[in-house]
């Protein structure tokens, strides 16, 4: 019952191919976020969501695209990875209430090598 | 500039101890929400603990308290009763506003928890 999920769980792959990371929830949230995580920056913001179709741009977000086609689906595609994209990637969810805590996927290893 | 500062890369506490986790955040919105979460080793994010700016009270949630000075905009977290399964990376983060609509989190860089048998 994780409510959301994220696919793959590790993926190594060449600098210069692309790849695309999925993130499906369950909880019909309206709100759908990627962010990153490397060592001493925390997770910061990559892209987000707000509704299908509706998406933009957050602090971290040069070398990425994301699509939201339906409320489940959020992807993430890195058109031509680079190793400065090696890293953790977290989906995460929020229904929009504020004092709700925001759901996080379990994250996605990517090495880009 | 950082908008929230987590000072302590690394800290020892030992078991059973209470154990207090710092946090610093910076923003001119009167509106604000400010959160913990835990990083296991096994790499979830698990929340623990919200404060809303306009909250009374500090936030409590079991044997987490949330120390929150407006004034200082400060919101430490402290860990009562330390056990072995706290020891983990811990993330303050403060929710703001998107340009579009609905709210993002911002983090700070962590604070790594370890606790002593």
């Amino acid at each position: 019952d994780a409510g959301i999920t994220q696919s793959p769980r590790h993926k190594v792959t060449e600098t210069g191919t692309p790849v695309t990371l999925r993130c499906h929830q369950t909880e019909n949230h309206r709100y759908m976020y990627w962010y990153r995580q490397d060592p001493g920056h925390g997770l910061r913001l990559i892209h987000y969501s707000y509704g299908v179709k509706d998406t933009d741009k957050g602090e971290v977000s040069d070398g990425y695209s994301v699509s939201r086609s339906k409320t489940e689906d959020f992807l993430l595609t890195l058109e031509s990875a680079t190793s400065s994209q090696t890293s953790v990637y977290f989906c995460a969810i929020h229904e929009g209430q504020q004092n709700y805590g925001y759901t996080f996927g379990s994250g996605t290893r990517l090495t880009v090598v | 500039a950082q908008k929230i500062t987590q000072t302590q890369p690394g800290m020892f506490v030992q078991e059973k101890e209470a154990v207090t986790l710092d946090c610093t955040y910076d923003t001119s919105d009167p509106s604000y929400g400010l959160f913990w979460y835990k990083q296991p080793s096994s790499g979830e994010m698990i929340f623990l603990i919200y404060q809303g700016s306009y909250d009374q009270q500090n936030a409590t949630e079991g044997r987490y308290s949330l120390n929150f000075q407006k004034a200082r905009k400060s919101a430490n977290l402290v860990i009562s009763a330390s056990q072995l399964g706290d020891s983990a990376m811990y993330f303050c983060a403060m929710r703001e506003a998107l340009n579009n609509a609905g709210n993002m989190l911002t983090f700070g860089g962590g604070t790594r928890l370890m606790v002593k048998p």
